[in-house]
């Protein structure tokens, strides 16, 4: 089945440093594509999202492409923030209705000033 | 006004214990969700309901059963608690049947003792 798998964390980074948390999938059909975030103490919430092949989402200052041949979406951020702490979430849908987002594992990020 | 409410936020209780997990979402969705989130973060679906119909009902102990008594609320309940369902219950709405933006509640931490 369709599958998501994300680089193990933590995270750890200072201020202004580039960020990539590396997201690869499985898939038998067209999927698209979504980073999502959890802050401390919250629920998820949509940072960008891809829907086909050389998409780039962006969202915040974060950016990711929808790499087909690669079946890669990596999150990237050139300069991070304290802020940006939290929890991200690589996710799939196979676009098919009566299915649920399959999520990746998670990827703790920790900034630090 | 929060959009998707959950409660409690935290809930202790015993093993052999029944609980319940309630969910409202204010954002006139169709369809709503319940994910387990695992010490690892890990999130995983177990329910979806579209219209108050049962849509996914993934690989669940039937001690697990929600309940849709309208659209707008989706309830979880839990018979026979045990330490392994010790988790962070997500309650999640979207617009549309198989929409991969989702709207997530701030979880419910379920501590089983």
């Amino acid at each position: 089945g369709d599958s998501v798998t994300q680089m193990e964390g933590p995270v750890t980074l200072s201020e202004e440093a580039f960020l990539t948390i590396n997201c690869t999938y499985t898939a038998t059909g067209y999927p698209s594509l979504f980073w999502y975030v959890q802050y401390p103490g919250e629920g998820l919430q949509l940072l960008l999202k891809a829907t086909k092949a050389d998409d780039k989402g962006s969202n915040k200052g974060f950016e990711a492409t929808y790499r087909k041949e690669t079946t890669s979406f990596h999150l990237e951020k050139g300069s991070v923030q304290v802020s940006d702490s939290a929890v991200y979430f690589c996710a799939l849908s196979d676009n098919q209705a009566g299915t649920a987002l399959i999520f990746g594992k998670g990827t703790t990020l920790s900034v630090s000033s | 006004d929060t959009a998707v409410s959950q409660t409690p936020k935290y809930l202790v209780t015993q093993m052999g214990n029944d609980k319940s997990i309630k969910c409202e979402q204010n954002l006139g969705h169709d369809t709503m969700y319940w994910y387990k989130q695992d010490s690892k973060k890990f999130l995983k679906i177990m329910f979806s309901y579209n219209n108050k119909e049962l849509i996914i009902n993934e690989t669940v102990p039937n001690r697990f059963s929600p309940k849709s008594p309208d659209k707008a609320h989706l309830n979880l309940h839990i018979n026979s608690l045990e330490l392994g369902d010790s988790a962070v219950y997500f309650c999640a709405s979207s617009q549309l049947r198989g929409s991969e933006k989702l709207f997530f509640g701030s979880g419910t931490q379920l501590s089983v003792l």
